[in-house]
């Protein structure tokens, strides 16, 4: 597609719940981030793949949150055992170079 | 002191005037360094990015980079009320580093 797309835009679950987020990047894109930007918050770093490089995990909050690229494209975030403060808005972007990277238009999770 | 800092605002400056928004990065390492805009209940989008020392502009927008200082601003010329949102710095080393953003409100 001509954009990031992510689904699904909404996703509401119950406390203990996991959850997966999906990422498909624009394509031919080498390099692809998650972030997560709660209410009236900026974006907190978590996970970033490059190429076939080992990701850089170091902004995963815990052990519950994990993810994966495959065939170096769509990204899945994975959350275990959600809990209320994982409430929030998951953004994903995309590059092919180091000149910007380019947004979905996220995924809103919401913990009950 | 966090890797990228941004004044929270609200910045207001009146319909037609010159709105300046500034930001401080702590790693001397940094080699790119990007301005995205922020509407409410939106994504991120591009506005403009920098890699070299002194001024870039781009139609109302110039974004000004000094590496000495660790300093990075963006001017907006002629602002417009469309041009009220959260604009946010982000500076890359090894990985893309956000700061929290700084409101704009342009009055009419």
């Amino acid at each position: 597609g001509a954009g990031v797309s992510q689904s699904p835009s909404n996703k509401v679950t119950e406390k203990g719940k996991d959850v997966e987020l999906r990422c498909d990047p624009i394509s031919g894109h080498t390099a692809l981030y998650w972030y997560r930007q709660s209410l009236g918050q900026g974006l907190e770093f978590l996970i970033y793949f490059q190429g076939n490089s080992a990701p850089d995990k170091s902004g995963l909050p815990s052990d519950r949150f994990s993810a994966e690229r495959t065939g170096g494209s769509v990204s899945t975030l994975t959350i275990q055992r959600t809990q209320q403060e994982d409430s929030a808005v998951y953004l994903c972007a995309s590059s092919l170079d180091a000149h910007g990277y380019t947004f979905g238009s996220g995924t809103r999770l919401t913990v009950v | 002191q966090k890797e990228v800092e941004q004044n929270s605002g609200p910045l207001s400056v009146p319909e037609g005037a010159i709105a300046s928004l500034n930001c401080t990065y702590s790693d001397r390492g940094s080699q790119s360094f990007f301005w995205y805009r922020q509407y409410s209940g939106k994504s991120p989008e591009l506005i403009m990015f920098i890699y070299s020392n002194g001024d870039k502009e781009d139609g109302r927008f110039t974004a000004q980079l000094n590496k000495a200082s660790q300093y990075v601003s963006l001017l907006i010329r002629d602002s417009q009320p469309s041009d009220s949102a959260t604009y946010l710095c982000a500076v890359n080393t090894n990985k893309l580093v956000f700061g929290a953003g700084t409101i704009l409100r342009v009055k009419s």
